[in-house]
């Protein structure tokens, strides 16, 4: 079955720890992003890639890094210098056509203790 | 720069009754794409439907039906006969011509809760 996959689910870490998130697809899709959700609030973008080896500042990229190196895997590092690191992370992906939706991972749910 | 509304932060219903949330937008494009999606209490947001800015014609899923309207920038989704099931987070989103290719601009979402 052809979808998006982030590992794991739940993770905790201790403040000042960098910790990356995986995500994974197997859709071929060129484009992959990630966002953040606090509680309550709507989706607010980190990072997105349209193509390989390269990738582009979203809203908050601040504290955040990313890497594409293969079209599946789009990885994102949550460094010790993002201030409030806990908050759902959700991995998406999609054709790099503007008419067509996106199709999201299962989210990583992220506590800084 | 385009702009998702999604003015109604939590709405709560009782099972049966009909439900609409509403969607508002801005954009400069005179091509672009609507989308709603659905955010169960798992967490994974799901994909519902999209609509193209030169369809104006009603849809209709079969509890679902979507409202789309050109003149007030408005694309609306209504639930009838709720259920509980139905209990989710629903965004709307918006991707013009002119921007980075899939990349979409999200309202801030719709807290729906059906009580039994």
């Amino acid at each position: 079955d052809g979808g998006i996959t982030q590992s794991p689910k739940y993770l905790f870490r201790k403040e000042g720890q960098n910790v990356t998130l995986s995500c994974e697809q197997n859709l071929n899709h060129d484009a992959m992003y990630w966002y953040r959700q606090d509680p309550g609030q709507g989706l607010r973008l980190i990072y997105y890639s349209q193509i390989v080896n390269d990738f582009q500042k979203g809203d908050i990229a601040e504290g955040y890094s990313v890497s594409r190196e293969k079209k599946e895997s789009f990885p994102l590092t949550v460094t010790s210098a993002q201030k409030n690191p806990t908050a759902f992370y959700l991995c998406a992906s999609s054709t790099s056509n503007f008419y067509n939706e996106q199709f999201f991972g299962p989210g990583t749910r992220l506590t800084v203790l | 720069a385009q702009k998702v509304t999604q003015a109604q932060t939590e709405i709560s219903v009782v099972e049966k009754e009909d439900v609409t949330l509403d969607c508002v937008y801005e954009t400069r494009d005179t091509t672009y794409y609507l989308f709603w999606y659905k955010q169960p209490p798992s967490g994974e947001l799901v994909f519902l439907i999209r609509r193209n800015s030169f369809d104006e014609q009603n849809e209709i899923s079969g509890r679902y039906s979507w409202n789309f309207q050109k003149s007030t920038s408005s694309f609306n989704f209504t639930i009838t006969a709720s259920q509980v099931v139905d209990s989710a987070v629903y965004f709307c989103a918006l991707s013009g011509r002119s921007t980075n290719a899939g990349k979409s601009t999200f309202g801030d979402g719709t807290t729906l809760t059906v009580k039994p």
